[in-house]
């Protein structure tokens, strides 16, 4: 059991805009950064976005985050079925004093 | 530029130890903690603990606290992150990740190419 809560799945139509959302507690995304990563099939995670709604260089700005309390959002635009991947959201839990992330969630371009 | 270079694959039977090592290269070593994340098979990511490559101070999973151990070598820039009494649950993929910023836990910028530990009888 994950300490963020993601939904298992989303799935959208190409060129749709597709939300994932991220819950946790006043210990973690309630009181600190959520990040968000990528993970292609057999591939190590990348960074999407990072303190809460910044992208990283080279990131597309089809690719936007958001933070409200202890749930944080993942929003991507203009989807391609290149996009198809699990995402996860991260961030540090003071209570646990450790990282913490959700289960993924994954995305399906249909 | 940065890499992080993992170690080869493990085969391991119950009860063993395993000791997983990550290379850096393209920045400086000490200016940048290492954490470890793991993945067991179609599961997500756990945190495992972090290391200060400054001066080795140690934050640990509570899970783990006890059966795993985290070094590092400043002389070659080399991680490595020990586990011991291995059993069916800790078969997984062991990644090296560095965060984005020195001086920070998170988010994890760069990751190493993971190494697949299989702990089987």
């Amino acid at each position: 059991q994950s300490v963020l809560t993601q939904p298992p799945s989303v799935s959208a139509a190409p060129g749709q805009r597709v939300t994932i959302s991220c819950s946790g507690s006043s210990s973690n995304i309630g009181k600190n950064y959520v990040s968000w990563y990528q993970q292609l099939p057999g591939t190590a995670p990348k960074l999407l976005i990072y303190d809460n709604d910044k992208r990283p260089s080279g990131i597309p700005d089809r690719f936007s985050g958001s933070k409200s309390g202890t749930s944080a959002t993942l929003d991507i635009t203009g989807l391609q079925t290149g996009d198809e991947a699990d995402y996860y959201c991260g961030t540090w839990d003071s209570s646990l004093s450790g990282g913490v992330f959700g289960g993924g969630t994954k995305l399906t371009v249909l | 530029q940065v890499q992080l270079v993992q170690s080869g694959a493990e085969v391991k039977k119950p009860g063993a130890s395993v000791k997983v090592s990550c290379k850096a290269s393209g920045y400086t070593f000490s200016t940048y903690g290492i954490s470890w994340v793991r993945q067991a098979p179609g599961q997500g990511l756990e945190w495992m603990g972090w290391i200060s490559t400054y001066n080795g101070n140690t934050k640990y999973a509570q899970n783990l606290q006890g059966r795993v151990t985290m070094t590092t070598d400043t002389s070659t820039t080399t991680a490595y992150m020990e586990l011991r009494t291995l059993t069916s649950d800790d078969t997984a993929v062991y990644y090296c990740v560095r965060p984005y910023r020195g001086g920070t836990y998170l988010p994890f910028d760069y990751w190493g190419q993971g190494t697949l530990v299989t702990v089987s009888s």
